[in-house]
């Protein structure tokens, strides 16, 4: 079975600095998806990024940059020129690529514990 | 609003009654997936649906809890006689169906059930 692991349950950035949040995972699959998700004080799960494990070229969403490492199964966030509106909790999630197999999870994302980003003025 | 609707969106409940929580996918999403997040903890896969179909509830708990997804109107997410461990923020997330396979998950803002 997949797991996600977030080792920081907890990180704290100086607004417009960078900050990495960390997140590893274990599969033996070769083809998935990997995802984080923000989770503000609203509980409102918001899609920040995404990676094609197929892909070598990393995800970038304007401020918001991955370095995947898919030999090391590590898939980390950057967040540059932190700003106050990112302070939220973090999630990393996996996903298996979707197939037409009863037996197996069709799909569903499996989130790892989060980490919660503090962002000083 | 065109998103994933669900709601209420905080439910209060005693134990042992019957709490039902909904969920409307977005427009042409026929897929629909329902997780659980208990406090300071990441959501937890708990079913997938299409429409009529239950595909995987390998996430659900064996007793007390039922999803459906009709032809016709919302998701339902049914606990029958709540104890105080499935107090909790249910989320619902839908994608579209894409030559048979789901495609990119669009989460609702959730139900906060609370059982007193």
């Amino acid at each position: 079975a997949q797991t996600v692991t977030q080792s920081q349950p907890e990180m704290s950035v100086q607004e417009a600095e960078t900050v990495t949040l960390s997140c590893t995972y274990d599969t033996s699959e070769s083809d998935y998806y990997l995802f984080w998700y923000k989770q503000p004080p609203s509980r409102q799960m918001i899609l920040v990024i995404r990676q094609e494990a197929y892909k070598q070229q990393n995800a970038t969403e304007n401020r918001f940059s991955v370095n995947f490492q898919k030999a090391a199964k590590s898939f980390s966030l950057k967040i540059s020129d932190s700003q106050l509106g990112d302070a939220a909790m973090y999630f990393c999630a996996y996903r298996s690529p979707s197939t037409w197999d009863y037996g197996g999870s069709q799909g569903n994302l499996i989130f790892g514990k989060g980490t919660k980003l503090s962002v000083k003025p | 609003n065109a998103g994933v609707m669900q709601n209420p969106r905080h439910l209060v409940r005693r134990r042992g009654q019957e709490a039902r929580l909904r969920c409307s996918p977005m427009k042409g999403h026929s897929h629909v997936y329902w997780y659980r997040q208990l406090p300071e903890e990441g959501l937890k896969f708990m079913v997938y649906l299409q429409k009529e179909n239950i595909i995987d509830e390998s996430g659900m708990p064996k007793e007390r809890f039922s999803a459906e997804f009709p032809k016709e109107g919302p998701s339902i997410l049914r606990i029958q006689q709540v104890v105080r461990g499935d107090s909790a923020a249910y989320f619902c997330a839908s994608s579209p169906g894409t030559q048979g396979l789901p495609g990119p998950q669009h989460f609702g803002d959730g139900t906060r059930l609370s059982i007193l």
